[in-house]
Order: C-alpha cells, then structure tokens, then sequence
C-alpha cells in the first residue's frame, strides 16, 4: 500500500508570492491534517479535513487556507508569504473514524526569501 | 499556550541502555497519547500509543507510561539501539476535536 505522498518536496518562494502544496493520503483514509514544523516550535496543527469538510483549524492568520476533494487528496495554500512561513509542511492521513493514528509524509521544505 | 511539552530538547543515551523520553500536558481532557519517532528528511512515523484508561502500554522494546494525577507520560526504549537516533515527539488528542497537539520534540542519540 502507498504511503502518503506530498508535492513538491522543496519550493523556494519571495515574500509576498502563495504557494499551493500538495497532499495524498493513504488510499481508503478519509482524513487529511496538516502541519507546520518550525525548529524549537514541533509540529503546528494547521486544520484537518475529512470527506471534503474542515472538520478543525488550527490558530494560524487566514493566509493559510486548505481544501479536499472528493477524492481525498488535499491542497494548503499560503497566500502573501511571509520569511516566518518558512518551514517543513507535513501532512498526515488517518480513517479519520474512532482511529486516531495519523500516518505522515515526507513533508515539503518551503523557503520564503 | 503549549498544551504539551517535552523539556529536554535532547538525550544521549549507552547502546543497551535504557532511554526514557518524558512528556508533561495540562489538558485533563485528552484521550489518548501517542509518540512519533521522525528521522531527518522523513515524515515522523507511529510508535505507540496509550489511552488515557490505561497506565501502561508496552509494544516490544518500546513501553509508554501513563501518571495521570501528574499529567506526566514517558517513553521507556529498552535497550536502546544506534537505530533510535531520532527525534520522538509526543502528541495528545481529544475525541471529537480531530486535532492532535504535539510535543516540540525530544533528540535522542544512542551511543554505539
């Protein structure tokens, strides 16, 4: 079985420009999160997503935005980025029912210049 | 507010030793407890996990202690291999919130 596959896995952007990322997870998982790791500051809840619908949010500005679709497979974007945006983007699937056990992707490195 | 916290930002540890790796939380609401293991460049991955009715969970060399009066759990590795040079991160979640909150991580290094 596939793990969880994320795109692309480094991107260098300036500040101001957005960025979209990529996620798919484990086929038959229905829940998606997303988290920003930061060093000093561990893994960041962004929001989490199950059956196309944002189920949880994190305490992030509304740059940050996300979106399922039908078939799972999530997007992040960060609108208006800024250099503290750098960071390692994880995103994780689970069955998203009673099971709480998320498994992860290799993350995106993203830089912000 | 850092719901969950890992205090020592890293652990050296003998090869066949033992390795325990500790996680405070101040939410008496969280159901279960899990810890990650993450290598450089790679997601983390699941190790184990224990529900907030249990006070031990044990999976091979790996055991998970839960002190709920002291809102305190631990990750016992016994014994430690070069292998486990990682960094473990502890998470928390609550039913109904489909949110975990994670550690900011513990670096163990085993010492050959």
């Amino acid at each position: 079985k596939a793990g969880v596959t994320q795109t692309p896995r480094y991107l260098i952007k300036t500040r101001g420009q957005q960025v979209t990322l990529s996620c798919s997870p484990i086929s038959g998982h229905r829940s998606v999160s997303w988290y920003q790791q930061t060093p000093g500051q561990g893994l960041q809840f962004l929001f989490e997503y199950f059956s196309e619908t944002q189920r949880n949010k994190g305490n992030f500005p509304g740059r940050f935005s996300g979106r399922q679709f039908s078939n799972s497979r999530s997007e992040m974007n960060v609108s208006t980025l800024e250099l503290g945006d750098s960071a390692l983007y994880l995103c994780a699937s689970s069955l998203g029912g009673t099971s709480n056990e998320q498994f992860f992707g290799p993350g995106t490195r993203l830089t912000v210049l | 507010d850092q719901q969950v916290k890992q205090n020592s930002p890293s652990l050296s540890v003998q090869e066949g030793r033992i390795s325990i790796l500790n996680c405070d939380y101040t939410n008496s609401m969280f159901d279960y407890f899990l810890w990650y293991k993450k290598y450089p460049a790679e997601g983390p991955t699941f190790l184990i996990s224990i529900s907030s009715i249990k006070d031990k969970n044990e999976d091979g060399r790996f055991t998970v202690f839960l002190n709920k009066s002291a809102k305190h759990l631990s990750l016992h590795i016994v014994p430690s291999q070069p292998g486990d040079s990682a960094v473990y991160f502890c998470a928390a979640w609550t039913s109904g919130t489909y949110k975990y909150i994670f550690g900011t991580g513990t670096r163990l290094k085993v010492l050959a």
